[in-house]
């Protein structure tokens, strides 16, 4: 069981808008504005897309774009394309006594 | 442009342990602290534990702890993951990740590196 819930799939038809969301508590995603999201496609390694809940590292298509609201956060994509179908990632510091760094169990992405 | 390169594939007996480095290129290798963070055949991200270089420090998730040590050598800019005692669980895809130092994002991940445990 992960730390972070994800919900396990979502899908959109290209151009639409999707979100995805990741829940924590108030020792992680409610108590910091350290939330990045990832991107894995298979046999990848992951990408960052997303850092501390809404920055976007250069090289990164503004149609990503995160925001945070109590204790879960959101990765939205707009203008949904192809070469979004991926596997999607939230990860978060955490105060835990047990370890420093937290992910979601991961949200796999159709285009439809 | 930032490069971790990390070592091949293993496949090793339960009980027995394996280390995989992490060669880094471009950058600073002191501005960055590197974290090793595995990926079990169809599941999740999970994070082991980090080093910081400058310092040597390293720390661990309680899961692995007595069990993983995380080492780096600032002369040629790698940094190693063992673990220990081995078993079939922790047959998955071990990647390290670079952080800026005094962030809190991994910022460039390695290739991945596949450690097998069977018998």
């Amino acid at each position: 069981q992960s730390a972070l819930t994800q919900p396990a799939s979502v899908s959109g038809s290209p151009g639409q808008s999707i979100t995805i969301s990741c829940t924590g508590t108030s020792s992680d995603v409610g108590g910091y504005n350290y939330v990045s999201w990832y991107q894995q496609h298979p046999g990848k390694a992951p990408k960052l897309m997303i850092y501390d809940v809404s920055n976007r590292p250069s090289g990164v298509s503004n149609r990503f774009s995160g925001s945070k609201s109590g204790n879960t956060a959101s990765l939205t994509i707009s203008g949904l394309q192809a070469e979004d179908e991926a596997d999607y990632y939230c990860s978060s510091y955490t105060s835990s006594s047990t370890l420093n760094w937290v992910f979601g169990g991961g949200t796999k992405l159709t285009v439809l | 442009q930032v490069q971790l390169v990390q070592s091949g594939a293993e496949v090793k007996k339960p009980g027995s342990s394996v280390k995989v480095s992490c060669k880094a290129s471009g950058g600073t290798f002191s501005s960055y602290t590197i974290s090793w963070v595995r990926q079990a055949p169809g599941q999740g991200l999970e994070w082991m534990g980090r080093i910081i270089p400058i310092l040597g420090i390293a720390n661990y998730a309680q899961k692995f702890q007595g069990r993983v040590t995380i080492t780096a050598d600032k002369s040629t800019s790698t940094a190693y993951m063992e673990l220990s005692s081995l078993r079939s669980e922790d047959t998955a895809v071990y990647y390290c990740a670079r952080l800026l130092v005094g962030s809190y994002y991994f910022q460039h991940w390695g290739q991945g590196t596949l450690v097998t445990v069977s018998s």
